[in-house]
């Protein structure tokens, strides 16, 4: 069955940087393009970051362009975010998700239970 | 972009149906959205896609017949039939908007579902 497991989740200080991963198992991960999606403590979805299945086409929301990267090694099924220069507003948990894309556009289809990062002095 | 508004809470008796509304922005009749369910403490789950004229494509794992969607213009419908205690979560719809070289993914804000 599909799963995603997400780590790398901490408590930093602002300025600092994180690096999450998302495990994959249970379906062909090279044939799926990714999200990053996170949720503000007692807020909603918020979309970071999208990957094309063979990692040429990536997108940052306007919120974190410049500061997080994502990616993603095929090889080793797993995604990644890079997060430089965190800010307290960062402060969220962490989802990825797998994304079918059609020629209606992408989905999340199946997402992880999340990684939860706080950044605070 | 789009943007997403759904009311931020909806609430019906056991056995009871519900629909749940996401509207569109002006400007973006023909786009798909998606609908997730967010239960207390777990991460979201994929419910379907809908369109205008109804569902795109396939229900996500799990997901009972109960469960139906509807568009037509600018508004996108989730309804719930015989509702059930597990019913009970926060939904979001989704949808996403661009070209190979320009996209954007967004969501809405959530309507959180009480079953009385």
């Amino acid at each position: 069955q599909v799963r995603l497991v997400e780590s790398g989740g901490a408590l930093v200080q602002p300025g600092r940087s994180l690096r999450l991963s998302c495990a994959a198992s249970g379906f062909t991960f090279d044939s799926y393009a990714m999200y990053w999606v996170r949720q503000a403590p007692g807020k909603g979805l918020e979309w970071v970051a999208t990957i094309s299945n063979d990692g040429t086409n990536i997108y940052h929301s306007v919120s974190v362009k410049g500061r997080f990267t994502i990616s993603r090694d095929n090889s080793r099924n797993t995604l990644y975010l890079q997060m430089n220069s965190l800010r307290t507003a960062d402060t969220a948990m962490y989802y990825c998700a797998r994304a079918p894309w059609d020629d209606y556009g992408s989905y999340c289809d199946f997402w992880g239970q999340g990684t939860l990062v706080a950044v605070s002095s | 972009q789009p943007v997403l508004t759904q009311p931020p809470s909806a609430s019906a008796s056991l056995g009871a149906s519900v629909t749940l509304t996401c509207a569109l922005s002006s400007g973006y009749t023909n786009y798909k959205v998606d609908w997730y369910q967010q239960r207390p403490g777990m991460g979201p789950r994929f419910v379907m896609r809908v369109g205008t004229g109804g569902i795109v494509g396939s229900k996500g794992d799990g997901i009972p017949d109960r469960f139906s969607v509807w568009g037509s213009g600018l508004t996108r419908l989730l309804t719930i039939k015989n509702i059930q205690e597990e019913d009970e979560a926060v939904y979001y719809c989704g949808a996403d908007h661009g070209t190979v070289s320009n996209f954007v993914a967004v969501f809405g804000g959530g309507t959180k579902l009480t079953v009385l």
